[in-house]
């Protein structure tokens, strides 16, 4: 069965540094999205993409994050200066087109910034 | 942000107990989905739910989109050991018609 897949499992780096976090969709979907989730707490919505744009993006995202989908099946995020309170566990989710939000997770990536 | 109130924020039950937990909005949702979450994984689509009253199974568990199109429920029949998670809710507001509304989650633990 298809799914989506995260690299790497885990990141740790150091604050003010950059990281890139990637993602491969299910090769059939076309709306990507990134969402985080601090430990113990909820699932928060970062941004939604399609037709290789943002469609949609929270108050988190900010002008330190990016999101790309640089070839026909990555879809990264970028985190240009890392903070503390970065660190998340980042899942990268993806849909296909007639159902919408049926989103399918990947399994993530944990982020700690140090 | 918009919230959904997701409850209970905690179950700890008797294998081979039924559950019941349900979400509450604030406004009308077009859609409802239910995920499940184990330690270390991403959310599971366990159902989606798309129009007012519909009831869904999938196996041992139901969801039903409440008809005031502002709650939704999840029910697991018989539980077993590894149906242990977190359940979270989330939802479409009518009113946004991209982003999903996540509830906090509802910590299940099931006693063999």
């Amino acid at each position: 069965e298809p799914e989506v897949t995260q690299t790497p499992s885990h990141q740790v780096t150091q604050m003010g540094q950059e990281v890139i976090l990637r993602c491969v969709p299910i090769s059939n979907h076309l709306y990507f999205y990134w969402y985080r989730q601090i430990l113990g707490q909820k699932v928060e919505f970062l941004v939604s993409f399609y037709n290789n744009e943002i469609s949609e993006k929270s108050e988190i995202f900010d002008d330190q994050f990016s999101v790309e989908r640089p070839d026909g099946s990555n879809f990264t995020l970028k985190i240009r200066s890392t903070k503390l309170e970065d660190s998340a566990m980042y899942f990268c989710a993806s849909n296909r087109e007639g159902a919408q939000y049926e989103q399918y997770f990947g399994p993530g990536t944990r982020l700690t910034v140090t | 942000g918009q919230q959904l109130n997701q409850s209970p924020q905690s179950m700890f039950i008797q294998e081979g107990e039924d559950v019941s937990m349900n979400c509450t909005s604030s406004s009308i949702f077009n859609t409802w989905l239910w995920y499940k979450q184990e330690p270390g994984e991403g959310p599971v689509l366990l159902i989606a739910l798309y129009k007012a009253g519909e009831l869904t199974s999938n196996g041992r568990l139901t969801a039903q989109f409440g008809i005031t199109r502002k709650d939704s429920f999840l029910n697991i029949s018989a539980s077993i050991p590894s149906d242990v998670g977190i359940y979270f809710c989330a939802g479409r507001d009518a009113g946004n018609n991209r982003k999903l509304i996540w509830g906090l989650g509802t910590s299940l633990a099931v006693n063999p």
